[in-house]
């Protein structure tokens, strides 16, 4: 099952900074926050990931708490081509599992 | 350009048939998977593989089969004893299992009439 709650959908005024929370509040010590995104009927693609600390690559920024129970993926400027739907994601990482758990994800659809 | 193949886009198959979909990869990973989509739904892990003649099964395993006998191929078979086998198929890529980032294809979607 997977252990993260985001919200179906959310709007964002093209040129605007996107805000798109999670909740975690299971998470473990040792388990990432992941963030991919999936346009229609493609293969989802990565965004950034964190432990605990505030991350911020060329996509996107990452905003987790300190008490790691949420976090909040920043698109600071967003496009149309920001439209999908985006999932956040906890690692569960023990043996020889690599296994990325998607939830239903947040559709963010970007108006002109 | 480096990337992960998979074909045909759109399969279509009678009841009953096994039908194989089918994922190569050129950036030279050692670990590959297969997630499984319904509409409206997430991804579930259907078999993943860490290393050349090595799989795992995942999640949802039951009435799928894979090998990897080749570094750079992972392909899936989808057979009759599958309940439910009209989705969109997924195959994805990293460097290793413990890998951050894992590279999707661009799906099949198999529709079972």
């Amino acid at each position: 099952d997977a252990k993260t709650t985001q919200p179906p959908s959310m709007d964002c005024a093209e040129g605007r900074a996107a805000n798109l929370p999670c909740n975690h509040s299971t998470i473990s010590g040792n388990e990432y926050v992941y963030w991919y995104r999936q346009i229609h009927s493609q293969g989802p693609q990565y965004i950034i990931h964190g432990l605990k600390n505030n991350e911020t690559n060329e996509m996107a920024s990452l905003i987790i708490t300190e008490d790691r129970k949420s976090s909040t993926l920043i698109l600071p400027h967003a496009t149309l081509r920001d439209t999908a739907v985006y999932y956040c994601i906890v690692r569960v990482y023990g043996g020889a599992t690599n296994k990325l758990i998607f939830g239903t994800g947040t559709l963010l659809a970007v108006q002109p | 350009d480096g990337g992960i193949t998979q074909s045909p886009k759109y399969l279509f198959r009678k009841e009953g048939q096994n039908v194989t979909l089918s994922c190569e990869q050129n950036l030279n990973h050692d670990a590959m998977y297969w997630y499984r989509q319904d509409p409206g739904q997430g991804l579930r892990l259907i078999y993943y593989s860490q290393i050349v003649n090595d799989f795992q099964k995942g999640d949802i395993a039951e009435g799928y089969s894979v090998s990897r006998e080749k570094k750079e191929s992972f392909p899936l078979t989808v057979t009759s004893a599958q309940k439910n086998p009209t989705a969109f198929y997924l195959c994805a890529s990293s460097t290793a299992l413990q890998s951050n980032e894992q590279f999707f294809g661009p799906g099949t979607r198999l529709t079972v009439l």
